[in-house]
């Protein structure tokens, strides 16, 4: 099983749409979770910590299922600006400076 | 906003030259990283780096990489004999000690390897 697992897609939805991505992983004892956004050749960008109780950022939603060992990320009202590759990123322990394990990441594009 | 820089932002070389990749963490982090993306492939763990001594790293960084913090401020990456399947983008990163801090990433370095 990998690490950390996710849909590629892509996702080709349009604007105002609401789209939904999944993502799962291995290690049970992980500790800490990010969705971060790639556009094209760029590097890596926070969008959001995901907390166990769920947490919202405007029109971002994120939410941890520990026992599934699963996170996901709602999108809604979706806009051509939202249109990356969206990365599902696992921290197994926060202590240290460890192995931060980035999925393959789920392309997203927003059609007018 | 502080920020991670990165330099030089292309770096262009012939097998079996070695490279150095320049990185300015932000100032208050502790922990630093590298991890590279091929071209349309995923982001990938090279190493970390706590306390001027590497942390964990993956099977990719073998004896041909090495990451040193020469002074204060820079965190550097070195190939020693670099092939063509080293391109890619090569990003540093850094987090504060803090709890569950995410990372921070820099613009990145594109090598490319003739």
């Amino acid at each position: 099983r990998k690490e950390v697992e996710q849909d590629p897609g892509p996702f080709n939805v349009p604007e105002g749409a609401t789209v939904a991505f999944n993502c799962t992983y291995s290690n049970s004892a992980s500790q800490s979770f990010f969705w971060y956004r790639q556009d094209c050749r760029k590097e890596p960008k926070l969008l959001m910590s995901v907390y166990s109780s769920g947490n919202e950022d405007g029109r971002f939603t994120a939410q941890l299922n520990r026992a599934s060992q699963y996170i996901s990320l709602l999108i809604r009202d979706s806009k051509l600006s939202d249109s990356a590759t969206y990365l599902c990123v696992v921290n197994p322990r926060i202590s240290s400076a460890s192995k931060i394990i980035f999925g393959s990441g789920t392309r997203l594009s927003i059609r007018p | 906003e502080p920020e991670v820089t990165q330099t030089p932002s292309h770096q262009v070389t012939q097998m079996g030259q070695e490279v150095i990749l320049r990185c300015v963490p932000i100032s208050n982090h502790l922990y630093f990283y590298w991890y590279r993306q091929i071209l349309g492939q995923k982001v990938e763990f090279l190493v970390s780096f706590y306390n001027n001594e590497i942390s964990e790293k993956s099977e990719i960084f073998d004896d041909q990489f090495s990451v040193e913090r020469p002074d204060g401020s820079n965190f550097t990456l070195k190939i020693r004999s670099t092939k063509l399947e080293d391109s890619a983008m090569y990003f540093c990163a850094s987090r504060p000690g803090t709890g569950g801090s995410p990372l921070h990433f820099g613009n990145g370095t594109r090598l490319t390897v003739t």
